[in-house]
């Protein structure tokens, strides 16, 4: 358990829905990523932030919004659902080091778009 | 922008044999971090190892031990005795001034 907790763990909704994807980060971490992973790819990073900012963009679409609360905890708001968002995505968190970041992945949720 | 390579999309190693995976990236920092992520079959990332680039020493842990190479740019990976629970798809990742993945490699693990 790395520690990092994701809400849903499964979701299935239809075209042109809107879903929100919750991530809680591990205690004391104040970065969050965001990932999308369709079946048999890779990861494609979508955002990132740091203590409540958005800090890095990936190719994240602008069907696609999140944000990062007081409590750290971060929320990924997907709009107007295609069949091509079906994917799982993923959350992780990191600590700060002397030198770097150390990620952390939660379990991820399986997103079907019917 | 940082990118990291995984030449070998699928690899196979007998059990309790060793094998090592591959990885290369670019960057023009000379502090970052690197990682080896496995992802089995139920889709969790699990980290793997790190290793700080400002480390001469390679990192290890337990039968999994690295090749970190500076200069060449390299980082690869070897699993030691080979068990089944490690196929998996293994993703190299590097950090700075955020994360990025390779396209991973799966490992498939011979009786």
């Amino acid at each position: 358990d790395s520690g990092v907790t994701q809400t849903p763990k499964h979701l299935i909704t239809a075209t042109g829905q809107r879903v929100t994807l919750r991530c809680s980060p591990r205690s004391g971490d104040l970065s969050v990523y965001w990932y999308q992973q369709s079946l048999d790819q890779g990861l494609q990073f979508l955002i990132q932030y740091y203590n409540g900012e958005e800090r890095a963009k990936g190719n994240i679409l602008e069907r696609f919004s999140a944000q990062q609360f007081p409590d750290l905890h971060s929320e990924l708001n997907l709009s107007s659902l295609e069949l091509g968002d079906s994917a799982l995505y993923f959350c992780a968190s990191s600590v700060e080091e002397v030198e770097g970041e150390t990620q952390y992945f939660g379990p991820g949720t399986r997103l079907l778009v019917l | 922008a940082q990118t990291v390579t995984q030449s070998q999309p699928e690899m196979s190693v007998q059990e309790a044999e060793t094998v090592t995976l591959s990885c290369t990236y670019d960057t023009s920092e000379s502090d970052y971090y690197l990682f080896w992520y496995k992802q089995p079959p139920s889709r969790q990332m699990i980290l793997v190892i790190r290793q700080e680039a400002y480390k001469q020493q390679n990192a290890t842990e337990n039968r999994f031990s690295v090749n970190f190479q500076k200069a060449a740019k390299s980082f690869s990976l070897k699993i030691s005795d080979s068990q089944l629970g490690d196929a998996a798809m293994y993703f190299c990742a590097y950090w700075r001034p955020r994360f990025y993945f390779g396209s991973g490699t799966k490992l498939n693990v011979k009786p």
